[in-house]
């Protein structure tokens, strides 16, 4: 049962343009949601999150958007660099940190 | 510096053998979880521990086994009764603000 869905197993964006991840949820007991960063052969680390109370939460290069409504968060990267080049696992858990579920990954590629 | 320490990062197994994975973390956290990911399906959760000699089965447990004697020390035993076993293996914690991921283990059947 995917809970959480990350649909594009990969993303190619050109240096400098915008990275758009996309993440679908279905269970509306969700209510914390986060982003993680994954290189090869090491474990995820934590990108940016974001709570059901907000729609938007930015940290530099980095935004995150919650529409409760479609049960669907973004992740954007403005602008994205080579070094961005990752998987990205979106997450989600209902009463924080409470079994948490992982998407299965967009690997984006970032060409300079 | 505070983290998750995972070892072996390269472990091979023959069919039928068991094998333990370890995972050490310097965090103080209270919670600590196994999580197993597989190319396309993200990372499925093993076992989890709230608290010291206590854990509980997560979406995969079959074929794994864990202890929690301390809390900085959360080893998962991958049995032969797993009939799958070749992943890459995450150790994480938490606290209250998303989680702390060790570097993994590889775990390859030969």
């Amino acid at each position: 049962d995917q809970q959480v869905k990350q649909n594009s197993p990969s993303l190619s964006v050109q240096e400098g343009r915008i990275s758009i991840l996309n993440c679908d949820y279905t269970n509306s007991m969700f209510d914390y949601f986060l982003w993680y960063k994954k290189y090869p052969a090491e474990g995820p680390t934590f990108l940016i999150s974001i709570s059901s109370i907000k729609d938007k939460n930015e940290d530099g290069r980095f935004t995150v958007f919650l529409n409760k409504s479609a049960k669907h968060l973004s992740l954007h990267i403005v602008p994205s660099q080579p070094g961005d080049s990752a998987v990205y696992f979106c997450a989600a858990s209902a009463h924080r940190n409470n079994d948490m579920r992982f998407g299965a990954g967009t690997r984006l590629t970032v060409k300079p | 510096d505070g983290g998750i320490t995972q070892s072996p990062k390269y472990l091979f197994r023959k069919e039928g053998q068991n094998v333990t994975l370890s995972c050490e973390q310097n965090l103080n956290h209270d919670a600590m979880y196994w999580y197993r990911q597989d190319p396309g399906q993200g990372l499925r959760l093993i076992y989890y521990s709230q608290i010291v000699n206590d854990f509980q089965k997560g979406d995969i447990a079959e074929g794994y086994s864990v202890s929690r004697e301390k809390k900085e020390s959360f080893p998962l035993t991958v049995t032969s009764a797993q009939k799958n076993p070749t992943a890459f293996y995450l150790c994480a914690s938490t606290v209250g603000n998303g989680y702390t991921f060790g570097s993994g283990t590889r775990l390859t059947v030969v």
